[in-house]
């Protein structure tokens, strides 16, 4: 079945680590994204891709990294630089205009 | 920028009755996507209904249907039959039309409670 991996589905890390959050996906869907969600604040857009080898930042980005070195992966790093890491982290993918967004099933990052 | 206002934090309907979640948007843009999306409580979000601004017509799943006010900037979603399982986080979003950009801007959702 075609759709999104996220991986870990939990994860812990002491303060001051570096994070890496995997995200696949077999759609074949060229655009890829980062949103962060926190309780009482929606989803945030942290990171985004159109296309291999390119991205974008969002709305948050300060203390993230990404890469897209293959169509079907896009990995963030939570780095030491992100004052508040803590939260639930999903990605997406969309096939462009005028699809929706798929998404996976998301990652809680716990910063200790 | 554009921006998707969601007033209502949280909702309670009973089962079987209908209920309607407000979602107003901000735009400039005259061409775009609306969307309401579900986030039950595994998280995973899943698309609920889908509209696209030229089109007149209001967009119908089952017991899923949106009243779609475009000079207003509304985009109401109105649940039919209430049933147990619609219980969920429910966002709104937005969507230009154009290519170029693929930033979808979500609202802060809208907690629904179904009572049995």
């Amino acid at each position: 079945d075609g759709g999104i991996t996220q991986s870990p589905k939990y994860l812990f890390r002491k303060e001051g680590q570096n994070v890496t959050l995997s995200c696949e996906q077999n759609l074949n869907h060229d655009a890829m994204y980062w949103y962060r969600q926190d309780p009482g604040q929606g989803l945030r857009l942290i990171y985004y891709s159109q296309i291999v080898n390119d991205f974008q930042k969002g709305d948050i980005a300060e203390g993230y990294s990404v890469s897209r070195e293959k169509k079907e992966s896009f990995p963030l790093t939570v780095t030491s630089a992100q004052k508040n890491p803590t939260a639930f982290y999903l990605c997406a993918s969309s096939i462009g205009p005028p699809s929706e967004l798929f998404f996976g099933e998301g990652s809680r990052l716990t910063v200790l | 920028a554009q921006t998707v206002t969601q007033s209502q934090p949280e909702m309670s309907v009973q089962e079987a009755e209908t209920v309607t979640l407000s979602c107003t948007y901000d735009t400039s843009e005259s061409d775009y996507y609306l969307f309401w999306y579900k986030q039950p409580p595994s998280r995973q979000m899943i698309l609920v209904i889908r509209q696209e601004a030229y089109k007149q017509q209001n967009a119908t799943e089952n017991r899923f249907s949106v009243n779609f006010q475009k000079a207003a900037k509304s985009f109401s979603l109105k649940i039919s039959d209430s049933q147990l399982g619609d219980a969920a986080m429910y966002f709104c979003a937005y969507r230009r039309l154009t290519s170029g950009t693929y930033k979808y801007i979500f609202g802060t959702g809208t907690r629904l409670k179904v009572l049995a």
